[in-house]
């Protein structure tokens, strides 16, 4: 069963670049899109991207001209970078596999979520 | 930008039947997922794909549509149920979630 599992600082300064880790497990990376999902405390969920294997991406456009997302296929990781961060962009933020086909897509598996606090 | 809308909030006594609904703008023609959160955990798939449930997740839960709205319905809900219910769906390629409901069993 695939296991995910984020990691990265806790703590970001103001302006800085949010950057995290998701690091998959007991299944390969290929022939899957990997998203982002955050979400603010007390919040719902907030989908920031996806990437598949051979790198394709999608963002969620009122983030797009800061957030990219990585993917390492040698690592079996795909990473999320997050660029001129305020406190708006504290959140728990989790990986998740895409599964489905085109239009018919769903996240199936999750990672345990990394709290990020944004605060100088 | 592309909305989900759920009730804050739905109470069932033990035992009874729960329904929580989404509604959105031409939902009848997208596929709608839900997850659960239960307090202090990550989200789990509980149906995919309007009304399938995935391996695993209780055949108390079921979904289905009427239209533009998508029902999740916990028959027999327990107290293990208590949680936040999300919807999603696909606008072209963003995906969106609905704000959530939170589930009480009382």
């Amino acid at each position: 069963q695939v296991q995910l599992q984020e990691s990265g600082p806790g703590l970001v300064d103001p302006s800085e670049t949010l950057s995290l880790t998701c690091t998959v497990s007991g299944g390969s990376i290929t022939n899957y899109y990997w998203s982002w999902v955050r979400q603010p405390p007390g919040k719902a969920l907030e989908w920031i991207g996806y990437i598949d294997y051979r790198g394709n991406t999608n963002y969620i456009p009122s983030l797009k001209d800061r957030v990219i997302i990585l993917v390492d296929t040698s690592k079996n990781e795909v990473s999320l970078k997050l660029g001129s961060v305020t406190v708006a962009d504290a959140a728990v933020y989790y990986c998740a596999r895409v599964r489905g086909s085109t239009n018919n897509q769903y996240f199936d598996s999750w990672g345990q979520g990394k709290l990020v606090i944004v605060s100088p | 930008s592309y909305e989900l809308s759920q009730p804050p909030s739905v109470s069932v006594p033990p035992g009874q039947t729960a329904s929580i609904t989404c509604s959105g703008d031409k939902l009848g023609d997208k596929y709608t997922s839900w997850y659960q959160q239960k307090a202090g955990q990550s989200p789990v798939l509980v149906i995919q794909e309007n009304r399938r449930r995935p391996s695993g997740i209780p055949d108390r839960f079921s979904g289905s549509k009427s239209g533009n709205t998508a029902t999740l319905t916990i028959s027999g809900t327990q107290p293990v149920d208590e949680a936040d219910y999300y919807c999603q769906a696909w606008d072209t390629t963003t995906a969106v979630f609905g704000g959530g409901t939170k589930l009480t069993v009382l």
